[in-house]
């Protein structure tokens, strides 16, 4: 089956850094997302992996290990306006693409 | 990137009625993906629209159950059919975009609440 792990939650300090993990189980790889999702709004785009090894893209960065079906999410100088849930999301080829049920992170002061 | 926009953004229908979901990108796009958002969970997709075609649904879903539209290059309906409440969800309309690299784009979404 099809299946994409990532904590519920997580609670980190503002000015902090975070790192939200994503195991994958599929079918077919073409690519790992992260999107970020705020309370009642759509998803946001945050970076795609499609190879191994860390991106990054400001404040974030997203880490993937094909071999070991992981990634995560790295998100830096932690500011309250990241209070958010955090989408791992993979492409199992052609236009499918299977999201995980989120990680909300809590920025506290 | 993609600016896209959705209409309505929200609705409260009657269980038994239709409501058709409008979804408009300012510049073209070859695929357009709709995904369902209950109450609490992550996205699911619905089918994906590709321009001139028939539109392939995911297991679970199915064209008289959510009929879609796929006219031009820049819109897209769906249509909740004889709805229920189970179908209350929020619809979200997404697009791809490939300039180098690969980039999604989701709408703001419809919030439908069937009573």
């Amino acid at each position: 089956g099809q299946n994409i792990d990532q904590p519920t939650e997580m609670t980190a300090t503002e000015g902090a850094i975070v790192q939200i993990n994503c195991t994958y189980q599929t079918s077919g790889f073409n690519g790992l997302f992260w999107y970020q999702q705020h309370a009642g709004e759509a998803p946001t785009f945050l970076s795609y992996n499609v190879l191994d090894g860390l991106e990054e893209k400001g404040r974030f960065s997203s880490f993937l290990s094909r071999s070991k079906g992981y990634s995560y999410l790295l998100l830096k100088e932690l500011q309250m306006k990241d209070s958010a849930s955090y989408l791992c999301a993979v492409n199992t080829g052609g236009f499918k693409t299977i999201f995980g049920a989120g990680t909300r992170l809590f920025v506290k002061a | 990137s993609a600016v896209i926009s959705q209409k309505p953004s929200r609705d409260i229908c009657q269980r038994g009625t239709s409501l058709t979901i409008q979804c408009q990108v300012d510049s073209q796009v070859t695929m357009m993906f709709w995904y369902r958002q209950q109450p609490g969970q992550s996205l699911t997709l619905i089918a994906t629209a590709n321009q001139g075609s028939e539109a392939t649904y995911e297991s679970g879903f199915v064209i008289d159950k959510f009929p879609i539209s796929r006219p031009n290059l820049t819109f897209s309906t769906l249509t909740v059919s004889n709805m229920s409440p189970e179908d209350s969800s929020i619809y979200l309309c997404s697009v791809e975009v490939r300039r180098g690299a690969y980039e999604q784009y989701f709408g703001p979404g419809t919030r439908l609440t069937v009573t």
